[in-house]
């Protein structure tokens, strides 16, 4: 069973900044959070991942709470390109074959004119 | 582009057929996997290969039958299928953190 839970939907205007949220209430000490997107018609796309820092890179960043039972993937300026199913995800064991990426179903952002 | 291939695009099938999908990367990745993903169903993992070695067989009905002949190819023999196999079957590969995914096989099987 997925590990997170996410809004079915969002809208975000072109130019503006996609706040999408994320709750992982159950997440343990050693499970990270990680984003993927998915346009249309191709595999899912690596956004950014972290176990308890906040993280940026060249595409997003991710807020983490200091708890960690929730998170926010914000896209500072979204484009008509950014409109895709983001999934939030939780990484579960240790190194190695352990590891899993457990999907939920996702939230579909429209990126709007 | 992220440097896994997967062919065909769209594959139809009957239940009777046997048809194979295959997965490439020259990445130099040594964690190669399949997933299906199914309409409103989160993606589920069905097999994990490490140097070519499968590590994960995720309960997967034997109608599905994976091949790793070495790090850089991945194949999913497919027969006697049923019409709810029908989804999108992605092939990823990893070096750590980040899966690398390809395009996806469309399979419908009629």
């Amino acid at each position: 069973d997925a590990k997170t839970t996410q809004p079915t939907s969002m809208d975000c205007a072109e130019g503006r900044a996609a706040n999408l949220p994320c709750n992982h209430s159950t997440i343990s000490g050693n499970e990270y959070v990680y984003w993927y997107r998915q346009i249309h018609s191709q595999g899912p796309q690596y956004i950014i991942h972290g176990l308890k820092n906040n993280e940026t890179n060249e595409m997003a960043s991710l807020i983490i709470t200091e708890d960690r039972k929730s998170s926010t993937l914000i896209l500072p300026h979204a484009t008509l390109r950014d409109t895709a199913v983001y999934y939030c995800i939780v990484r579960v064991g240790n190194a190695g074959n352990n590891r899993k990426l457990i999907w939920g179903l996702g939230t579909s952002l429209a990126v709007n004119p | 582009e992220t440097g896994v291939t997967q062919t065909p695009r769209h594959l139809v099938m009957g239940m009777t057929n046997k048809k194979s999908l295959k997965c490439e990367q020259h990445l130099g990745h040594n964690a190669m996997y399949w997933y299906k993903q199914s309409a409103k169903k989160p993606l589920e993992l069905m097999f994990v290969y490490n140097f070519k070695e499968q590590t994960e067989n995720n309960s997967v009905p034997s109608r599905f039958s994976p091949e790793c002949p070495n790090s850089s190819h991945l194949f999913l023999h497919l027969h006697t299928l049923q019409p709810e196999d029908s989804a999108l079957y992605l092939c990823a590969s990893n070096p750590d953190n980040e899966q690398f995914f390809g395009p996806g096989t469309r399979l419908t099987v009629l």
